[in-house]
């Protein structure tokens, strides 16, 4: 089972609105990855988690505020967001003995 | 920052024709990982490659692990329709004790019936 799970699928928010997306992964792993993907671009890396603790950032804004509660979960908090930032958050998490990398099917945010 | 950069960038190709790809990079890499991406979905993992010269299958996939550690190149055998799609290469570097994966530009694939 290699399955990362992302919810929710899609979301429209307001520059003025906070909201979350979540990760969840139940293999055991224990890095997880934020990537954002603009259309026909690859993906970026913003954050990885660690062993629950951030050991990359990305010189992302702060307006993306990433949280790992426990090793099968990743938030990305969302406030004050602008239009640019629509895009397709991409989170991943590593197997570590093999060095493989899975993702999930991504949030596709919207921001107006 | 280090880049990665996929050729072709797109390609059209006749159903049951093989497709090659690579990926260089001015950065050597420990591992390679091929992607698939389709339309609004997360990219799916095809072929992992850990050793330079490393040459390995996956069904029609094959995959390799340049000499130099700075590329590698992806060939699909008799392609088929459900082949299109867009093709990434990641190159993994170590930052701090963490596995950090860097993101090929990327190549399209149409294939035509």
């Amino acid at each position: 089972d290699t399955e990362v799970t992302q919810t929710p699928k899609h979301l429209v928010m307001g520059m003025t609105n906070k909201k979350s997306l979540k990760c969840e992964q139940h293999m055991g792993h224990r890095a997880m990855y934020w990537y954002k993907q603009k259309a026909k671009k690859p993906p970026e890396l913003m954050f990885v988690y660690s062993y629950e603790k951030l050991s990359i950032n990305e010189s992302v804004p702060s307006r993306f505020s990433p949280e790992c509660p426990n090793s099968s979960l990743l938030n990305l908090h969302l406030h004050a967001l602008q239009p640019e930032d629509s895009a397709l958050y991409l989170c991943a998490s590593l197997q570590g003995f093999t060095g493989e990398l899975f993702f999930g099917e991504g949030s596709r945010l919207t921001v107006l | 920052g280090q880049q990665l950069n996929q050729s072709p960038q797109s390609m059209f190709i006749q159903e049951g024709e093989d497709v090659s790809m690579n990926c260089t990079s001015s950065s050597i890499f420990n591992t390679w990982l091929w992607y698939k991406q389709d339309p609004g979905e997360g990219p799916v993992l095809l072929i992992a490659l850990y050793k330079a010269g490393e040459l390995t299958s996956n069904g029609r996939l094959t995959a390799q692990f340049g000499i130099t550690r700075k590329d590698s190149f992806l060939n699909i055998s008799a392609s088929i329709p459900s082949d299109v799609g867009i093709y990434f290469c990641a190159g993994q570097a170590t930052t701090s004790g963490t596995y950090k994966y860097i993101f090929g530009t990327g190549t399209r694939l149409k294939v035509l019936a």
